[in-house]
């Protein structure tokens, strides 16, 4: 079975703070993604990645940075969180573009 | 440009027929995809169709595909309390880069 984890299920920053979420998978995978979820306004592609350091900015990338050093790991990063990020974060992987998503459990993030 | 459309809610009484519905615009996709997310948790997947089949059947699940419109559901049979979810449809970009989700249906089932 794929695995997808992410470092925590519930996050409290506050404003201003820097704030790394990470994102590990144990396929193989050459894809990764984070996509933040509203309610309302459903999943929304932050950042993806085809392959180790490479990156592509997804539908709002604003106020985000990815990092993707190894293959099996891929990490958000918000540089200077606002409450507006307040939201659920969702990781995936798949072992081709466009292919079979998989899902981490998702960080719920609450910036104060 | 490229979008999925789902209607946001859907109400059942157990035991009934759940059907949800999702219109999409441009796609490259092999396969379109049915993902359940229960409370607190990720996406899981559901099911999948290939792109040149019109019905997959698995199990309660039925997935109908009509390309010609562009539309996609997904029927459960004997809906449970234990359906009860937000449920996503997701076909390929047209560039075939990555998936593109609609909004969601939460489904609510009664007892």
């Amino acid at each position: 079975d794929v695995k997808v984890t992410q470092s925590s299920r519930y996050l409290v920053k506050r404003t201003g703070e820097k704030v790394f979420l990470e994102c590990v998978q144990d396929m193989d995978h050459e894809n990764m993604f984070w996509y933040r979820q509203d309610p309302g306004l459903g999943l929304r592609l932050i950042y993806f990645s085809y392959d180790v350091k490479m990156k592509e900015k997804g539908d709002i990338p604003e106020g985000y940075s990815v990092s993707r050093e190894k293959k099996e790991r891929f990490s958000l990063i918000l540089e200077s969180a606002s409450t507006s990020q307040t939201s659920m974060y969702l990781c995936a992987s798949s072992p081709l573009e466009g292919d079979t998503q998989y899902f981490g459990p998702g960080t719920r993030l609450t910036v104060l | 440009g490229e979008d999925v459309e789902q209607s946001l809610f859907l109400s059942v009484r157990e035991g009934d027929s759940s059907v949800i519905n999702c219109t999409y615009t441009d796609s490259s996709s092999t396969y379109l995809y049915w993902y359940k997310q229960e409370p607190g948790a990720g996406l899981q997947l559901l099911t999948y169709i290939f792109s040149n089949m019109d019905m997959k059947q698995d199990q309660r699940l039925t997935v109908l595909l009509n390309k010609k419109d562009k539309h996609l559901s997904l029927r459960i049979a004997d809906t449970q309390t234990g359906d009860s979810a937000i449920y996503f449809c997701a076909v390929a970009n047209q560039a075939g880069t990555a998936l593109i989700f609609g909004k969601g249906t939460t489904l609510s089932v009664s007892s």
